[in-house]
């Protein structure tokens, strides 16, 4: 079964510190790993995607990692803002089942003041 | 301003009663998607249509249905509305295979 687990569950930080979210999956044949964020009361917007070759990539003070021998992924948030408080998605694509998108339940980060 | 719209934004329903979630998307993207997302849960697939004329079930089917007659409209149906089904339900569009899904905002639903 297509699986993505995201940890922790939720986690509280301080403004300016930086954080790593994780993301597990076991999806295969794998296709790409999204990271999304989602603010209260809106819909998810893509952060990052990465495809099987790629094990990095940036944007902004957001990093995603890729490992795709052990199924990991992996969001680093820099020197976090209070905006950066949101749920933060990963989502794993099999390249089998066309469109088919799955979903890890998603990690809450609130950044305090 | 292209984009993927859904409608209404909330709703309060009686339980039985008939209703659909409108969700619109004027980016000619092939796939569509609806899905709830409840607190603990994460977002859980409803139904899916990967073309024009074609649909799919989810994760979660039972309770509701859905038509895609033509590529920017994929409407969401609840033939007899249960307290169940309150949650938060958003409609996604996907062009292509590795290209990203495009949300709506939402719909919040209550059926009491």
């Amino acid at each position: 079964k297509n699986q993505v687990e995201q940890s922790p569950q939720s986690l509280i930080i301080l403004e300016g510190k930086n954080c790593t979210l994780q993301c597990n999956y076991t999806v295969s044949p794998f296709s790409n790993l999204r990271w999304y964020k989602q603010d209260t009361g809106r819909g998810p917007v893509s952060l990052t995607i990465m495809t099987f070759s790629e094990n990095t990539k940036s944007n902004g003070r957001y990093t995603a990692t890729l490992d795709a021998d052990t199924k990991q992924s992996s969001l680093h948030i820099t020197a976090s803002q209070l905006s950066d408080s949101a749920s933060y998605i990963c989502v794993v694509s099999n390249s089998n089942s066309g469109y088919a998108l799955n979903f890890g339940k998603g990690t809450s980060l609130l950044v305090t003041p | 301003i292209a984009g993927i719209t859904q409608a209404p934004t909330s709703q309060i329903l009686a339980a039985g009663r008939r209703m659909t979630l409108r969700c619109t998307q004027d980016m000619r993207h092939n796939a569509m998607y609806w899905y709830r997302q409840d607190l603990g849960l994460g977002l859980r697939l409803i139904h899916y249509s990967n073309t024009a004329g074609t649909t799919g079930k989810g994760e979660v089917p039972d309770g509701y249905s859905v038509s895609r007659a033509n590529t920017d409209d994929f409407p969401l149906t609840l033939a007899s509305a249960v307290p169940s089904q309150t949650s938060v339900y958003f409609c996604a569009s996907k062009a292509q295979l590795n290209t990203e899904a495009f949300f709506g905002q939402g719909t919040r639903l209550t059926v009491v």
